[in-house]
C-alpha cells in the first residue's frame, strides 16, 4: 500500500491566518481526496484532486476557503484560509489504490483560536 | 453511494471474536462493501472489502448475505489494540462518474476491546 505523508501533524493558528497542509505520496496516483473530521464526527469529503485539473469540491466546501494545488502525480497541497474557530478539526489526505481501497495519511489536527 | 446502518457501539471481550454487523439494504449490482476503522487520533486504516463471496486476510473476515443486504465483520480474537471506530462502506470501485469517487463515511461502530 501506498505510504502517505502528511504535514504538520499539528498546529494551533490565529484567526484570521491560513495554513496549507502538504500531502505526499511514496508512488504515483491519479486521484488523492482530502477530507475533513470535526471534533467527534465522522470524516467529511471536502475535495477531490486530480493532476493537472481543478479540484472538484463537494456541497459546501469552495475553492476560496479551501483552495487545493496538485503539481504532479505524488503531491497535494491544501489551504485553509482566513481560519476561524469553526476550521478546528482533523484533516487527512487519502489516494486510491486497486480495487477502490483508499489510503490515508495520519491527519493535520488544527486548532484555531 | 448506498447507504448503511450500523450500530454506535459495541463490547467484546478480549480474545473473544468481535462480530460487527452491517445493513446496506439499497446495495446496488456493482457496489462493493467495504471496511474501515479508525483508531483514535490516526487515519482510517483499510480492512478488507468484497462483492457478494465470502472474504477472509490477515485482518479479518467478510461475510456477506446471499442477497447482499447485509454483512458482518469478523475480527476472530479481539485485542485491546482493536477498539477503534469501524465504518462499512458500500461503493463502486469505479465511482459514479467512470472515475473514483471519495469515500462517504457514515457514523460506523465504537468497538471497545474490554480487558
Amino acid at each position: 500500500s501506498a505510504v502517505i505523508s502528511q504535514k504538520p501533524s499539528r498546529d494551533i493558528c490565529q484567526r484570521g491566518t491560513s495554513l496549507t497542509i502538504q500531502c505526499q505520496v511514496d508512488s504515483q496516483v491519479t486521484m488523492m481526496f482530502w477530507y475533513r473530521q470535526q471534533p467527534g464526527q465522522s470524516l467529511t469529503l471536502i475535495a477531490t484532486a486530480n493532476q493537472g485539473s481543478e479540484a472538484t469540491y463537494e456541497s459546501g466546501f469552495v475553492i476560496d476557503k479551501f483552495p487545493i494545488s496538485r503539481p504532479n502525480l505524488t503531491f497535494s497541497t491544501l489551504t485553509v484560509s482566513n481560519m476561524s474557530p469553526e476550521d478546528s478539526s482533523i484533516y487527512l489526505c487519502s489516494v486510491e489504490e486497486g480495487q477502490g481501497k483508499l489510503f490515508f495519511g495520519s491527519g493535520t489536527q488544527l486548532s484555531v483560536l | 453511494d448506498a447507504k448503511t446502518t450500523q450500530p454506535p457501539s459495541m463490547d467484546c471481550a478480549e480474545g473473544r471474536a468481535a462480530n460487527l454487523p452491517c445493513n446496506h439494504s439499497t446495495i446496488s449490482g456493482n457496489e462493493y462493501v467495504y471496511w474501515y476503522r479508525q483508531i483514535h487520533s490516526q487515519g482510517p486504516q483499510y480492512i478488507i472489502h468484497g462483492l457478494k463471496n465470502n472474504e477472509t486476510n490477515e485482518m479479518a473476515s467478510l461475510i456477506i448475505t446471499e442477497d447482499r443486504k447485509s454483512s458482518t465483520l469478523i475480527l476472530p480474537h479481539a485485542t485491546l489494540r482493536d477498539t477503534a471506530v469501524y465504518y462499512c462502506i458500500v461503493r463502486s470501485p469505479w465511482g459514479g462518474g467512470g472515475g473514483a469517487d471519495g469515500l462517504t463515511f457514515g457514523k460506523g461502530t465504537h468497538l471497545i476491546i474490554q480487558p
